[in-house]
């Protein structure tokens, strides 16, 4: 069990430029969620895969955010025309049919 | 709707005294409850977690959590407070709609003083 891991830790850009962030969950996982945590917050939710299904998305997501998880593994969350109120820490975790989700490390986005 | 409150933003505590985090759940099911940890620039560690079957759950780092269902409370606790258990500590309740997601509360920073 190598854990969760999440690329890169840490991502400054520029307000409009787009950034994508790279998930790797608990290898026989067939869960995989996206959380954000904005500074004094507890995460949030975001969106859920199932294998290679995304299944449930929050109102959060806007059209500019879009997640993809080719072939039920990894999973890819692209952020499109970045805006300051994007600066978040990007939590993503994964589970197999329990209740149980174990968390990687985060990405902290910065958007100057 | 499922929801945790966590009260208190802030505790502060001397080394070697009791931890005590507060956490109140709103469910209209049996709950499954979580205590998770999280050190700076860091992810969440799950530190324990209730699934209907014990009222009191033992976690790791010496931590435990009773669950109380005519308090509505699942208080995280700890005999005697380490330097390192310095951190932010977030409950949270797994909404079983379909699929998984936690609903977490707002987080308690714990602060350990020598």
């Amino acid at each position: 069990d190598t854990g969760v891991s999440q690329d890169p830790r840490h991502k400054i850009t520029k307000r409009g430029q787009n950034v994508t962030f790279r998930c790797d969950p608990i290898s026989e996982h067939n869960r995989l969620y996206w959380y954000r945590q904005t500074l004094g917050q507890g995460p949030e939710f975001l969106t859920y895969f199932q294998n290679e299904a995304q299944l449930e998305k929050s109102r959060l997501l806007s059209d500019r955010f879009s997640a993809e998880r080719p072939k039920g593994s990894f999973s890819t969350l692209e952020i499109q025309r970045t805006e300051q109120g994007d600066s978040a820490m990007y939590l993503c975790a994964s589970s197999q049919r329990t209740d149980t989700q174990y968390f990687g490390p985060g990405t902290r986005l910065t958007v100057l | 709707a499922q929801s945790v409150t966590q009260l208190g933003s802030h505790v502060s505590v001397s080394e070697g005294a009791l931890v005590l985090l507060r956490c109140n759940y709103s469910s209209s099911v049996p709950p499954y409850l979580f205590w998770y940890v999280q050190y700076p620039n860091q992810g969440l560690q799950l530190l324990l977690k209730y699934t209907s079957a014990a009222t009191l759950v033992k976690g790791i780092n010496g931590f435990e959590a009773e669950f109380k269902k005519s308090e509505t409370s699942f208080h995280l606790t700890k005999p005697s407070a380490h330097m390192s258990d310095a951190a932010e500590y977030f409950c949270a309740v797994l909404v079983l709609t379909g699929f998984q997601k936690l609903v977490f509360g707002t987080g308690t920073r714990l602060l350990v003083s020598p």
